[in-house]
């Protein structure tokens, strides 16, 4: 089973489109975490939630906004997608907030916008 | 600035020789360190991290880091490397009081010739 896993690996859409990204960890982690990889293969952590309440957003647009049901999942929604979108988007979990704590990473969800 | 600097975007090693990507980090204090894995299409894999005591770590796939706070340095080295090491490699910081957000380095793509 995958520890971390995405939902859609691959996604083409139009500039304006609203979209989803969702990520379901099985670990029984607590904490949960979106980061983004640009197309230099930057890496650039998003959002962070820790037992579904919001710990970190680093200044993403406020067009991005991350919904945390429970411990157990994580999903990314996307209003007005534009150009720049276009990323490697990556859920990640861990057991508490700390930077000790191993860090474990979904396979990458691909967004194009076209 | 702070930042963290992998100097080299690409290296490429014969199968069998001995490998050592480099890693700087420009920041106050020492922050943990690690190194991260990404295979093509997949996600990121921890490979070795250090917080503190020895300042040679081992890993996972027989790499190794050393610390050295003089350099603000944390290199990663292989003995001899395997045609499967040819990924993305990178390095992270993060901080006791951050949570667990990770600052990346720009990745360094590794090759592998027969």
């Amino acid at each position: 089973d995958t520890a971390v896993s995405q939902t859609p690996k691959y996604l083409v859409t139009q500039m304006g489109n609203d979209k989803s990204i969702k990520c379901e960890q099985n670990l029984g982690h607590d904490t949960m975490y979106w980061y983004k990889q640009d197309s230099k293969k930057f890496l650039k952590i998003m959002f962070s939630y820790n037992n579904k309440e919001l710990i970190i957003n680093e200044t993403v647009p406020n067009r991005f906004s991350p919904k945390s049901p429970d411990k157990a999942h994580l999903n990314l929604h996307i209003n007005s997608l534009e150009l720049g979108d276009s990323a490697v988007y990556f859920c990640a979990s861990s057991q508490g907030q700390g930077a000790r704590n191993t860090i474990y990473f979904g396979e990458g969800s691909w967004l194009t916008v076209v | 600035a702070q930042s963290v600097t992998q100097p080299d975007i690409h290296i490429t090693v014969s199968e069998g020789a001995s490998l050592e990507l480099r890693c700087n980090y420009s920041y106050g204090a020492t922050p943990y360190l690690f190194w991260y894995v990404q295979s093509p299409g997949q996600g990121l894999q921890l490979l070795l991290k250090y917080f503190s005591g020895d300042t040679l770590v081992q890993g996972i796939k027989g790499f190794e880091a050393e610390f050295k706070r003089s350099q603000s340095s944390f290199n990663l080295r292989k003995p001899s490397v395997h045609w499967s090491d040819a990924a993305e490699y990178f390095c992270a910081v993060g901080f006791y009081n951050q949570g667990g957000k990770l600052i990346f380095g720009q990745g360094t793509e590794l090759s592998v010739k027969p």
